[in-house]
Order: C-alpha cells, then structure tokens, then sequence
C-alpha cells in the first residue's frame, strides 16, 4: 500500500520567515509526486516532480525530489500571509494507475 | 488553462434526499475524473476514479449503490450521493486530468461541494 507522510503537521511563522515542508513516500514504481495548496475550498496545483534533483520554481515557492531518500521539499521564501494554507504533498505510483495517494498535510499559519 | 468547475458548491438537505454533484473540465478533456472525501482536519480520501464510457473503479469500502457516479463525456461526471444520511455529510471534492499519461499530467480540482444532511 502506497503511503505518504508529511513534516510537520502544523506550522506557525512570521511573515518574511522561510520555511522548508517535508514529504517522504513509500510507493511501488514511482512515477511522481505532486505539491498542492489548499485554502478554503479544493486544492490548487503546485508542482509535479519526475525527476530527482531538478528543481522546480514558481516565484517565492521551490520544490525538489530526491528519490533516493525517497522525500521532497517545499521551500517557500519570504513568506506572506497569503501563504497561510494546508500544503499536501501526493504520489502516483505505476501500479496504482492514475491514482494519487496523498499525505495528512502541513498546515502553515503566517502571522503578521 | 485546466480548469475543473465542481456545482453545487454547498447543499443543505433533508436525511433520505438523493443529491447530484456534477464535475466539469472547462478547457481539456478528461478521460478520467476522480472523487475525493474529505473531513475536517484531515486530507483527501480517494472514493472513486471515474472513466469515460465505462464504469467507475471504486476504492475499497465505499458503497456503489450509495455513490453513483456516471462518467457520461469527455468533459462532464456526476457524484450521486443515494437517500443521504447525516454521516454522508462531508466535502467533496473533484479533480479531472487531462489527456495523456498520467504521470506527465496532474490532477486539478474542481472548488468541492460541501454536503450537510440534517
């Protein structure tokens, strides 16, 4: 059975603070891992990570995946109020088709 | 681009009502459409991957008979919750992939249907 597990669970910063979220996976045949935020209604798409070592930039958010320790980082500099969301990391796997299977979250909280 | 519209956002009802939640990909084509639980506080729980043409793949543990859905078009699939009860409450939540592989593509949400049977 596919599993995802997600550091920390809860987060609480101030704005302009840096913060690093983790996720590890156990999943057979890996094919990706996806980053999404979710605020009030349904998660929005982050990043979709393949390939190890290559990272992923989207403004103040960064990802990269390591496959051999079998984890990925959301990095997320400079942090503004507007971040304060639940960050889920998922992952697919070859067997399990176009399933996902997605982690518990981190939620971060940006404090003023 | 990818956008997922999920109606209706929010529905009150009775105990033994049946409720339709439809899920749409606006600027793709979908050949697969998933259906998420979600609860309070905790993360999406698959409860269905639906595909055009064909019958949906049910995760294990949910009912076929209590959640029906029907993949009709490329661009359009349906949650029917059956004679909801107030344990059916809950958020659901939809998300559809474009063509291609899958691993090349990622899923989008639609924006949920929070669902409150009394």
């Amino acid at each position: 059975e596919d599993k995802v597990v997600q550091s920390p669970l809860s987060l609480v910063v101030h704005e302009g603070d840096t913060v690093t979220l983790n996720c590890s996976y156990e999943v057979t045949n890996f094919r990706s891992l996806l980053w999404y935020k979710q605020e009030k209604k349904a998660p929005t798409f982050l990043f979709m990570l393949t390939s190890s070592g290559i990272e992923k930039k989207s403004g103040r958010l960064s990802s990269i995946l390591d496959k051999k320790e079998l984890s990925s980082i959301l990095n997320i500099t400079a942090t503004q109020t507007g971040d304060s969301a639940i960050y889920l990391c998922a992952v697919g796997g070859e067997t399990s088709g176009s399933r996902l299977t997605f982690g518990e979250g981190t939620q971060l909280t940006v404090n003023p | 681009g990818a956008v997922v519209s999920q109606h209706p956002s929010r529905v009150i009802c009775k105990s033994g009502t049946s409720v339709k939640i439809e899920c749409r990909s606006l600027d793709f084509q979908a050949t697969t459409m998933f259906w998420y639980r979600q609860f309070p506080k905790q993360s999406l729980m698959l409860m269905a991957t639906s595909n055009e043409g064909s019958k949906a793949t049910y995760e294990q543990g949910v009912e076929k008979d209590k959640f029906l859905i029907n993949h009709a078009s490329l661009t359009l699939s349906t949650l029917t919750v059956t004679s909801a009860h107030p344990e059916d409450s809950s958020f659901y939540i939809c998300s559809a992939r474009d063509f291609g592989h899958w691993s090349n593509q990622p899923q989008h949400f639609g924006d949920g249907t929070r669902l409150s049977i009394l």
